[in-house]
């Protein structure tokens, strides 16, 4: 079975302060990719990354980093120096090579930035 | 390059009735997913099309189904409607591949009275 945990319900940081989502996912697939989407209260879902099982290389983008561990089976994210416009319901995913198509959310975490 | 777009971006039904919603997928993409979220089970996976087959289903209920055309462009239906159904439902379109991004749309936002 394919799960993906976020622990993490909701999250309160003042503006600057980096903050970390974290996200815990398990599945049999050998090979399966990782994703993290952002939802502003408009409600569209924004794609931020998408990681594969075979390349655990962090990544940086601006201020979002990502860091995957094959071993403790987690992707999370950090934002450095979190800003208002921040302020979303962010979500990790999982998909793999036995559900095309599919993609397995995790319950999402809420950051609130305040100024 | 256009986005994926849904419509209508809001309904109001009354139990009992059927809706249909609409998503037109990004230009070259074959693959469209529908997912339904709400506050409760979050985002759940409903299923997914791809050249006008139903490829993957989730554990949804036989009243609600879908299609695909073949300009890409999906439809999904929820027949006999109840309160439990008002929620966001979200499609996605990617090029075909459990490796590709799935983009999403702005969703259509269900109210069942």
């Amino acid at each position: 079975a394919q799960k993906v945990t976020q622990a993490q319900t909701e999250i309160s940081v003042v503006e600057k302060e980096d903050v970390t989502l974290d996200c815990v996912y398990e599945t049999r697939d050998t090979t399966y990719y990782l994703f993290w989407y952002k939802q502003p209260p408009s409600g569209e879902l924004v794609f931020l990354i998408r990681r594969n099982s075979f390349d655990e290389q962090n990544e940086i983008s601006g201020r979002y980093s990502w860091n995957f561990q094959k071993s403790t089976s987690s992707f999370n994210f950090t934002i450095t120096a979190s800003q208002v416009v921040d302020s979303a319901v962010y979500f990790c995913a999982l998909s793999g090579s036995s559900n095309t198509g599919k993609l397995i959310f995790g319950q999402g975490t809420t950051l609130q930035v305040k100024p | 390059k256009a986005g994926v777009t849904q419509t209508p971006r809001y309904l109001i039904k009354t139990r009992g009735q059927q809706v249909t919603l609409s998503c037109s997928p990004i230009s070259g993409h074959r693959s469209v997913s529908w997912y339904q979220q709400t506050p409760g089970q979050g985002l759940q996976f409903l299923f997914e099309y791809f050249s006008e087959t139903q490829r993957n289903k989730g554990n949804f209920p036989g009243r609600f189904s879908g299609r695909q055309f073949s300009n890409s462009r999906s439809e999904m239906n929820v027949s006999t409607l109840e309160l439990g159904d008002s929620a966001l439902y979200l499609c996605a379109s990617a090029r075909g591949s459990y490796t590709d991004t799935q983009y999403f749309g702005p969703g259509t936002r269900l109210t069942v009275l």
